[in-house]
């Protein structure tokens, strides 16, 4: 069956790094792939879409990477500040349906001072 | 400013009582959802609804119903509570079409005692 990985549940940098997320799927190939940030106790919010034929996309800090090969995305947000401490989530259309979508279950993000 | 709007963000409910969580979205979608989250688990699909009276199952329904009598509004009802449904309800929408980004309410946080 279908299954979207997130490769930790947590991840500690350094303000000023790079923060790299993972989200890993197997058993499908999405024609696209978008991810989003969560606050706590609040709805998660979109941040950027990919599509398939597309290798990167980048908005303002953020970069995302599609890898339709080794079945993998990557989130890069460089520069990173405290504000961008959140949950981060994945999530792609499953087969067969256009209407909905399935996440991961994020990668919670802490950038330190 | 466009907005989906959860009627509840705190409940406290008794095991056996019935609950009506509600939502409702003002940018005229055609798609409606209902998402639990719980920690680990990430975000599951309830049931979701593509037009007015129409509804289809997600991955985990039992224990739910939903009602779309109307366009912008989307119930999810639990019949009968009981403890294992507290978790933190997340409602979204979005417009049929490829790609479309999802939009989610504030969340509704229902503890079941």
């Amino acid at each position: 069956s279908q299954k979207i990985e997130q490769n930790s549940e947590a991840l500690n940098i350094q303000e000023g790094k790079t923060a790299t997320l993972t989200c890993n799927y197997t058993n499908y190939s999405p024609a696209y792939l978008q991810w989003y940030r969560q606050d706590p106790g609040r709805g998660p919010v979109f941040l950027l879409l990919i599509r398939e034929n597309e290798k990167e996309k980048r908005k303002e800090r953020l970069k995302v990477t599609f890898d339709t090969t080794l079945k993998q995305s990557l989130f890069h947000i460089t520069a990173s500040q405290p504000a961008d401490s959140a949950t981060y989530l994945c999530a792609l259309d499953p087969p067969g349906s256009a209407r909905q979508l399935t996440f991961g279950s994020g990668t919670q993000l802490t950038v330190l001072p | 400013d466009v907005k989906v709007t959860q009627s509840s963000r705190y409940l406290v409910k008794r095991t056996g009582e019935k609950v009506f969580l509600e939502c409702v979205q003002d940018m005229d979608h055609e798609n409606m959802f209902w998402y639990r989250q719980d920690p680990g688990l990430g975000l599951r699909l309830i049931y979701f609804s593509y037009d007015v009276k129409m509804k289809e199952k997600g991955d985990i329904p039992e224990g739910y119903s939903v009602s779309r009598e109307k366009k912008e509004r989307f119930s999810l009802i639990l019949e009968s509570a009981s403890t294992n449904q507290t978790s933190m309800y997340l409602c979204a929408s979005r417009h049929t079409g490829f790609a479309g980004e999802l939009f989610f309410g504030e969340g509704s946080r229902l503890t079941v005692l």
